[in-house]
């Protein structure tokens, strides 16, 4: 059965700093992966989707995600953390088209000025 | 273009009720999936439909049930609540599908079982 694993269910940051948020998948083909994105009271929004059509990817807001095959992961990053990221974050993995998204625990992502 | 809309909002229940939720997608939207939200257990998925038909469904007891309506819009039913049932309920829709596809995620209707 496909699953993602959040490693880390609170991470922290400065204003200006590096954001890593980690993210590995288990399943048995390759898969189809995501990030989506929370703000309190609000539904989830997408960020990005590796898709096999190049390993790393571009998404909204500045971040960027890189799928490692061998690390079986697709951990999201952004080089300058800013106030407004401060959200939940949600790494989601398919199998394949057609089947459903299964999302991870998530990352509550907290930036001190 | 009006986004993804789910009713009732917030919602209280005592155990033993049913609730049904409702969720209308994005215009042209076929695919309606929904989530279960809660704080130890993250999002749970409970089922998909695309045009009327249930294409995948999570692993959750038969209390909980769906259907999709000719227009798209989606119900989903919880009958014989249980304490444990209260959390955030998601409704997700896409054009064909969360892979091929962009999900667009409501604010979810937020049920309490007393």
């Amino acid at each position: 059965a496909q699953s993602v694993t959040q490693l880390g269910s609170h991470v922290s940051v400065s204003e200006g700093a590096l954001v890593l948020l980690r993210c590995n998948y288990s399943s048995s083909v390759p898969p189809y992966l995501f990030w989506y994105v929370q703000y309190p009271n609000q539904g989830l929004q997408l960020l990005l989707k590796y898709t096999s059509a190049a390993t790393l990817v571009k998404g909204i807001n500045g971040f960027e995600a890189e799928f490692k095959k061998s690390e079986t992961s697709f951990h999201l990053t952004k080089p300058s953390a800013h106030m407004s990221d401060a959200a939940e974050y949600f790494c989601a993995v398919s199998r394949q088209a057609g089947t459903a998204l299964i999302f991870g625990k998530g990352t509550t992502l907290s930036v001190s000025s | 273009k009006a986004g993804v809309t789910q009713t009732p909002r917030y919602l209280i229940k005592t155990r033993g009720q049913q609730v049904t939720l409702s969720c209308s997608p994005i215009s042209g939207h076929r695919s309606v999936s929904w989530y279960q939200q809660t704080p130890g257990q993250g999002l749970q998925f409970l089922f998909e439909y695309f045009s009327e038909t249930q294409r995948n469904k999570g692993n959750f007891p038969g209390r909980f049930s769906g259907r999709q309506f000719s227009n798209s819009r989606s119900e989903m039913n919880v009958s014989t609540l249980e304490l444990g049932d209260s959390a955030l309920y998601l409704c997700a829709s896409s054009l064909a599908g969360p892979v091929a596809g962009e999900l667009f995620f409501g604010e979810g209707s937020r049920l309490t079982v007393l």
